[in-house]
């Protein structure tokens, strides 16, 4: 069975500031995992994602995060947060199989503070 | 154009009553899935279809009914409406050259 299990339901930055959002999953197998970004009433959108190779990936928006097996976790970073990134986060891990399931975390709401 | 696309945005009914959600991807993918978010964000997997087969059958109502006409088509038909119905479902689909899941941008559904 796989999960997701993001630290931190709401988070607040400054502008200018790290953002850090940490995720940790458990899997079975080797995982898929995928950050992606929520607007208000808008749909998820993939900021980054990790599947194989690299293991330190780049998304769209300055994100990046890092898959470190030992620790099982793929936190996300920003070195300096925009008022524009004021969202909500979701970390999600699959097993990369055709018509599989996309376990999801339960969100991080960011805040940005001026 | 839209990859993943649903209709309506707003839906508000009153309890009891019957309605569809409407999902298309223009994708060329095999899987689709429903998710519902509550309105604590959490988003929790209804149902997933591959290749207009069903795969995935969470937890749901019975009430609750997809249909899938072709790959790249996803209703839900809901039945005899609830208050805790209310809330947004959220359309997906992947494919076999992605890893990702690609979402529509939601439907909210408030029943009263």
């Amino acid at each position: 069975a796989q999960s997701v299990t993001q630290l931190g339901s709401h988070v607040s930055v400054s502008e200018g500031a790290l953002v850090l959002l940490r995720c940790n999953y458990s899997s079975s197998v080797p995982p898929y995992l995928f950050w992606y970004v929520q607007y208000p009433n808008q749909g998820l959108q993939l900021l980054l994602k990790y599947t194989t190779g690299a293991t330190l990936v780049k998304g769209i928006n300055g994100f990046e995060a890092e898959f470190k097996k030992s620790e099982t976790s793929f936190h996300l970073t920003k070195p300096s947060a925009h008022m524009s990134d004021a969202a909500e986060y979701f970390c999600a891990v699959s097993e990369g199989n055709t018509g599989n399931q996309f376990y999801f975390g339960t969100g991080t709401s960011l805040t940005v503070i001026p | 154009d839209t990859a993943v696309s649903q209709t309506p945005k707003y839906l508000v009914t009153q309890m009891g009553n019957d309605k569809s959600i409407k999902c298309e991807q223009n994708l060329g993918h095999d899987t689709m899935y429903w998710y519902k978010q509550d309105s604590k964000k959490f988003l929790k997997i209804m149902f997933s279809y591959n290749n207009k087969e069903l795969i995935i059958n969470e937890t749901v109502p019975n009430r609750f009914s997809p249909k899938s006409p072709d790959k790249a088509h996803l209703n839900l038909h809901i039945n005899s409406l609830e208050l805790g119905d209310s809330a947004v479902y959220f359309c997906a689909s992947s494919g076999e050259q992605v890893a990702e899941a690609f979402f529509g941008q939601g439907t909210r559904l408030t029943v009263v």
